[in-house]
């Protein structure tokens, strides 16, 4: 089935910028999204890329997307206090009927 | 515009109780989904509703846990009996179309399950 890994866990300093890496298996996605979760909250759409572009630009947010190495990330420029929260990999295939599948969650922390 | 609502926020049972769990979508979408997210995990999908038919529930453990839809507006989880391994947040979400290309799925904030 579908897999989606991401690393557990990211430190930076407040102001820097923030790269979170997502890899992913399945060849027939079609949407890929970058989720954030704050503590006690639900899951807030941040951005999203379809399959058959490789970058996309929302302000301080730069998704990457290399579909040979089925690899995803999430550049977020200036890195605030109020960027500290875990961000979700998920994406949704052909056939899936949308259903997202979502990787394990790299919790991001930002000092000052 | 009022979001995905979920009640309650936090339950606390004991084990071999049942109980439950309720959502009721953005106005005006069609599909409501379940996942379960378990500590330190990202959210798994237990069931997706198509209005009021369940078109996906093949995550959904069918010997305690049920679901229903109704009227294809809110939507009741149940677990009957809750087991120690159920301690996890349970999210619904909605989505408006689930036809298009591009469908964006609106979290609530989950209901926090303990069993003791």
């Amino acid at each position: 089935g579908e897999d989606v890994e991401q690393s557990l866990f990211l430190s930076v300093r407040e102001g820097d910028s923030s790269v979170i890496n997502c890899t992913y298996t399945d060849s027939s996605s079609t949407y890929l999204y970058w989720y954030k979760q704050e503590p006690g909250a639900g899951l807030q759409l941040l951005t999203y890329i379809f399959s058959n572009m490789d970058m996309k630009q929302d302000q301080r947010l730069t998704v990457l997307l290399n579909k040979k190495d089925k690899h995803l990330s999430l550049r977020i420029a200036d890195t605030q206090t109020g960027d500290s929260a875990i961000y979700f990999c998920a994406e949704t295939s052909t056939g899936g009927g949308n259903k997202l599948t979502f990787g394990t969650g790299t919790q991001l922390k930002v000092e000052l | 515009e009022a979001g995905v609502v979920q009640s309650p926020r936090y339950k606390i049972i004991e084990k071999k109780q049942p109980v439950a769990f309720w959502c009721n979508p953005i106005s005006g979408h069609n599909t409501l989904y379940w996942y379960l997210q378990n500590l330190g995990q990202g959210p798994e999908l237990l069931i997706r509703y198509e209005n009021e038919e369940a078109v996906d529930d093949s995550q959904l453990p069918k010997d305690r846990f049920s679901a229903e839809r109704l009227k294809g507006v809110d939507s009741t989880l149940k677990i009957q009996p809750a087991e120690l391994g159920d301690s996890a947040v349970y999210l619904c979400a909605s989505s408006p179309n689930a036809g298009a290309a591009y469908n964006e799925q609106f979290f609530g904030p989950g209901t926090r399950l303990t069993v003791l």
